[in-house]
């Protein structure tokens, strides 16, 4: 099945600094690459995504690459700002297998100001 | 609008007895799943419902566990003679639709189940 592996586990960045936060998955028939933000005690926000004939998207501050050749896609944050700090996480889906998501560990990030 | 719904928002219980989580999904979203959130095993997929479709239970970890979705909207998490290795945030997620038109999937707040 789907494996898929993010990094790094922790990031602290400066304010006004991007963060990048990269994932690898295994199955080249996942087509769909969510990312979620989840803050202390809340479920996970959808906060961008992309699907596999796209190789990046933007959205304000917030942009999404996918390499489908080597099987990975990162997140990119800039200008970062204290009200980022939370987990990211990753996922990968089949759209046309239910989109069950499978998801990467998660990514503390802190941004000090 | 209003999102996902979960209740209780947490859930304690002791070792051997039976809960039951509830979800109320977003109206109109025809596709229903639900996930578990523990320290060590991350977010992982447990059981999906599409409209009338008979559910994906592939992810369900064990037969203690089941779920239903009456009448298209509102399911139920079963988890019988609960363990200690249960105790885990419970979360529900719902979709537009699992077909072409959105895949995108809203979670709830979750369920925080402890069990004793």
């Amino acid at each position: 099945g789907e494996n898929v592996e993010q990094h790094p586990s922790t990031l602290s960045v400066q304010e006004g600094d991007s963060a990048v936060i990269k994932c690898t998955y295994s199955d080249s028939a996942s087509n769909y690459f969510p990312w979620y933000k989840q803050e202390l005690g809340k479920g996970p926000q959808l906060i961008i995504d992309i699907r596999s004939n796209v190789g990046e998207k933007k959205d304000q501050r917030i942009a999404v690459t996918l390499n489908k050749t080597a099987k990975h896609f990162s997140l990119h944050i800039t200008e970062t700002q204290p009200e980022d700090s939370a987990v990211y996480f990753c996922a990968a889906s089949i759209t046309e297998y239910g989109n069950k998501l499978v998801f990467g560990a998660g990514t503390i990030l802190r941004v000090k100001s | 609008g209003a999102g996902v719904s979960q209740s209780p928002s947490n859930k304690v219980t002791e070792k051997g007895k039976d809960v039951e989580l509830r979800c109320d999904p977003i109206s109109g979203h025809t596709a229903l799943y639900w996930y578990r959130q523990s320290l060590g095993q991350g977010l992982e997929f447990l059981i999906y419902f599409q409209g009338n479709s008979a559910p994906d239970k592939s992810g369900l970890p064990s037969d203690r566990f089941s779920a239903e979705r009456t009448g298209g909207s509102v399911s139920t998490l079963t988890i019988q003679r609960t363990q200690q290795e249960d105790s885990a945030v419970y979360l529900c997620a719902s979709s537009l639709s699992t077909g072409r038109a959105s895949y995108e999937q809203y979670f709830g707040p979750g369920t925080r189940l402890t069990v004793t």
